[in-house]
């Protein structure tokens, strides 16, 4: 079985800074997909930025990006020009790039909450 | 608007009440899932779906049932609600990789 972990209950950075969310996987599979999720208070969950396990170049979506280190099953999501509108749960979460039996569940990280100070 | 809902948002309850939580998309995707969120903690896999009249339990073992009869709905439904079934419930529909989740239903058995 797969498991994320999230070792940063709570983040705060101040407004236009930089702040950088941390995750670590475990999994025994060589292809998967890697997610990070947004999720404001009393909001919709969105997906921020994914990742091909396949893919060696980091996935990039504007402000956020990823850095993924396939070998040291990490993969941390950077955040540049903080905005106040970034303030949320942050999610980590591990797909498998299987179908079937439940696989393309996704697994989740305990989530690290982010604060922007203004 | 292609969209994912839930309802009720919120709903607090007595104990031994049948409920039914609602979700229903209109994307036309063929996967749905139910995920389980207790405060603090990580969102768990208990139900999904691969289309109509397909339904599987997930990763974390749920006293929850649900049902497939059309594309767009996929309710899950608790017999006789208890304490310990006070959570977050989150449904979410893919088509292939990326899964769209909907708003959530905040339950509360008292």
């Amino acid at each position: 079985a797969q498991t994320v972990t999230q070792s940063q209950p709570e983040m705060s950075v101040q407004e236009a800074e930089t702040v950088t969310l941390s995750c670590t996987y475990d999994t025994s599979e060589s292809d998967y997909y890697l997610f990070w999720y947004k999720q404001p208070p009393s909001r919709q969950m969105i997906l921020v930025i994914r990742q091909e396990a396949y893919k060696q170049q980091n996935a990039t979506e504007n402000r956020f990006s990823v850095n993924f280190q396939k070998a040291a099953k990490s993969f941390s999501l950077k955040i540049s020009d903080s905005q106040l509108g970034d303030a949320a749960m942050y999610f980590c979460a591990y797909r498998s790039m299987y179908s079937g039996g439940g696989a393309d569940g996704l697994t989740f990280g305990k989530g690290t909450h982010l604060i922007i100070q203004p | 608007e292609a969209d994912i809902y839930q309802t009720p948002r919120y709903l607090v309850i007595g104990t031994g009440k049948k409920i039914t939580l609602e979700c229903s998309q209109t994307m036309g995707h063929d996967k749905m899932y139910w995920y389980q969120q207790d405060p603090g903690m990580e969102l768990h896999l208990i139900h999904y779906s691969y289309g109509v009249n397909s339904t599987e339990k997930g990763d974390l073992s749920s006293e929850s049932t649900v049902s497939r009869i059309r594309t767009e709905h996929f309710p899950l439904t608790l017999e006789s609600a208890r304490p310990s079934h006070t959570s977050q419930y989150l449904c979410a529909s893919s088509e292939a990789v990326e899964q769209f989740f909907g708003p959530g239903t905040r339950l509360t058995v008292l």
